[in-house]
Parts: structure tokens; C-alpha cells; sequence
């Protein structure tokens, strides 16, 4: 069975310091992961996939198989940064996501 | 472009009862999933539909079932209500595939 494990519920630093939210996965196949982002009072919504290696808002994510994981990272926190941040795995023989139980991001001033 | 909606937003009910909430997605988008959210259990799959078909379905009982429509607009029901219901339910819609979802803003359920 898949599984997605976000090990820090809560996670604080200053502006400006670099931060890294932890996602490790379990999964037998090739996986497909994702960070999804909820600011307070909106949507979940996606922030980046990790097929397009792209940095979205200065975050970025990089797959490493051999550790089973897909670590977020930012070199220069942002106080707009705080939100709720979920990895989110897809794959499995119903095609789902499995999300892991999220990290709640606090950027102090 | 519109994005996804849910009605209704909130509701309240009691045990034993049944519940249906609808979810229309962004216009041409064809697959709509849900997904049950609680502070225990997090982010819960519960299925998805493409083209009015089931195409997955999560690990919940036969108590939760959905339906969808030629329009793409989908309903999910609850019967037979349980205190562990209680929850925020999110549909989400994509165009093909759960790849690129797009969320709604869930209903919130309660079950007293």
C-alpha cells in the first residue's frame, strides 16, 4: 500500500531564513508526487509536480528514490508562505492520491 | 474561468439520517473525485468519476456512493449517517486525469 509521511505537523522559522518541509513516501512502483498548498481561507491547491522540475513561488522539490523522498524547500522564507502544505502521492492500482496529514507552515516577521 | 463549486457549504444532520452534497466542476473539466477530510485521518480518497463512471474508488464503505452526470456535475450520498462522518468533503475536477485537480471548497458535515 501506498503511504506518504509528513513528519513535522508544525514547522516555524523567520523571514528570510530557508526552510524545508519533509515528505517521505512508501511506494513499489514509480511514483508521481505532488506539494499542494492551502493559504487560510482558500483552496487546496496544487504547487508543483514533480515531472516538471519547475520552481513555483521559490519552492522547489526534488525526487530522490533511493531515500523515498520529496522534500519542499525555499532558500528565503517569506511571511506569505505560511499556509498548510501537503505531499501527495499518485499511483496504485485505483490511480489515487494519498495524501500525507500535512505541515502547518508559520513564517514569523 | 469559474472555479470548482460545492453546494451546500454547510449541514447539519443527525445519525441514521442521509445526506447528498453536489459538486460542479470547472466547465469542460470531465473527472471530478472526492475526498473526506478530518483532523484524524486527514485527506481520504473516495472516488472518482470520468464521463458519468466510476473510474476509482477508495477503502470506504458502500455507504458512500456518488453518481455522476452528462454535464460532469457530480453528487455524492451518505446513508445511514454516523458520528464519524462528520467531516469536510472536497471535490476536486481535472480535465482527463487526477494529475492536474483543482479543488473546491468543500461541505462541511456535521453528524450529531
Amino acid at each position: 500500500a501506498q503511504r506518504v509521511t509528513q513528519p513535522e505537523k508544525l514547522l516555524s522559522v523567520f523571514k528570510g531564513a530557508p526552510v524545508e518541509l519533509k515528505c517521505n513516501y512508501s511506494y513499489s512502483g514509480s511514483p508521481e508526487l505532488f506539494w499542494y498548498v492551502q493559504y487560510s481561507r482558500q483552496r487546496l491547491q496544487l504547487l508543483l509536480r514533480h515531472i516538471s522540475r519547475e520552481s513555483i513561488k521559490g519552492f522547489t522539490a526534488d525526487l530522490n528514490k533511493g531515500e523515498t523522498s520529496f522534500h519542499l524547500k525555499k532558500p528565503f522564507a517569506q511571511e506569505e508562505d505560511s499556509a498548510m502544505y501537503y505531499c501527495a502521492l499518485l499511483g496504485g492500482s485505483n490511480y489515487k492520491l494519498t495524501f500525507g496529514k500535512g505541515t502547518l507552515l508559520t513564517v514569523n516577521p | 474561468k469559474a472555479g470548482v463549486t460545492q453546494t451546500p457549504r454547510y449541514l447539519i444532520k443527525t445519525r441514521g439520517q442521509q445526506v447528498t452534497l453536489s459538486c460542479s466542476p470547472i466547465s469542460g473539466h470531465r473527472s471530478v473525485s472526492w475526498y473526506q477530510q478530518t483532523p484524524g485521518q486527514g485527506l481520504q480518497f473516495l472516488f472518482e468519476y470520468f464521463s458519468e463512471t466510476q473510474r476509482n474508488k477508495g477503502n470506504f464503505p458502500g455507504r458512500f456512493s456518488g453518481r455522476q452526470f452528462s454535464n460532469s456535475r457530480s453528487e455524492m450520498n451518505v446513508s445511514t449517517l454516523e458520528l464519524g462522518d462528520s467531516a469536510l468533503y472536497l471535490c476536486a475536477s481535472s480535465l482527463g486525469g487526477p494529475e492536474t485537480q483543482y479543488f473546491g471548497p468543500g461541505t462541511r458535515l456535521l453528524v450529531l
